[in-house]
């Protein structure tokens, strides 16, 4: 089973940040969270990961509690491009474990 | 981050037939991974192939329906045999990088008629 869950849908303004969420409360001490998404049935692209202090790179910023248990990924400023299902992954970095995908969320982005 | 070529990128094939997916990596890699994506689903898992070794099967997968290859650390195969239309998919490979998780090929969409 996925160790993360996510809201199935989330509608976003064109322009606002979209922040999405995510509860990860069995993650261990040694794992990274890893936030991909999925653009219309291509390839999963990967945006963002960070262990317990915030991250930010030019596509989002990653946003994790004090205790791990949850993050939020923040598209500062949301286009129609960014119309996708968004997949926050726990995993050890480094590590060839396999990964499961939880279900996602479905991100809207409205004009 | 390494660089996935997967073919074909997509294929409609007649129902008991097979069809085997290639996947090439541009840098030598220990593990790769075989998904499945079924329309409107997230990816399921359906093997993870080391090099030397057979494959490691998640359960509801079988090697007789989908054996998969691993001759060396840049490339595998995963055939998809005895096809009926619930295989129709999407199938994926990917990697795993250290710094950027896991890359992901573009997909072979399977229909199957």
């Amino acid at each position: 089973d996925a160790k993360t869950t996510q809201p199935p849908s989330m509608d976003c303004a064109e322009g606002r940040a979209a922040n999405l969420p995510c509860n990860h409360s069995t993650i261990s001490g040694n794992e990274y969270v890893y936030w991909y998404r999925q653009i219309h049935s291509q390839g999963p692209q990967y945006i963002i990961h960070g262990l317990k202090n915030n991250e930010t790179n030019e596509m989002a910023s990653l946003i994790i509690t004090e205790d791990r248990k949850s993050s939020t990924l923040i598209l500062p400023h949301a286009t129609l491009r960014d119309t996708a299902v968004y997949y926050c992954i726990v995993r050890v970095a480094g590590g060839d474990d396999k990964i499961i995908f939880g279900k996602g969320t479905r991100l809207h982005i409205l004009p | 981050s390494a660089v996935i070529s997967q073919k074909p990128s997509r294929d409609i094939c007649q129902r008991g037939t097979s069809l085997t997916i290639q996947c090439q990596v541009d840098s030598q890699v220990t593990m790769m991974f075989w998904y499945r994506q079924q329309p409107g689903q997230s990816l399921t898992l359906i093997a993870t192939a080391n090099q030397g070794s057979e494959a490691t099967y998640e359960s509801g997968f079988v090697i007789d329906k989908f054996p998969i290859s691993r001759p060396n650390l840049t490339f595998s195969t995963l055939t998809v045999s005895n096809m009926s239309p619930e295989d129709s998919s999407i199938y994926l490979c990917s990697v795993g990088v250290d710094n950027y998780g896991y890359t992901f090929g573009s997909g072979t969409r399977l229909t199957v008629v």
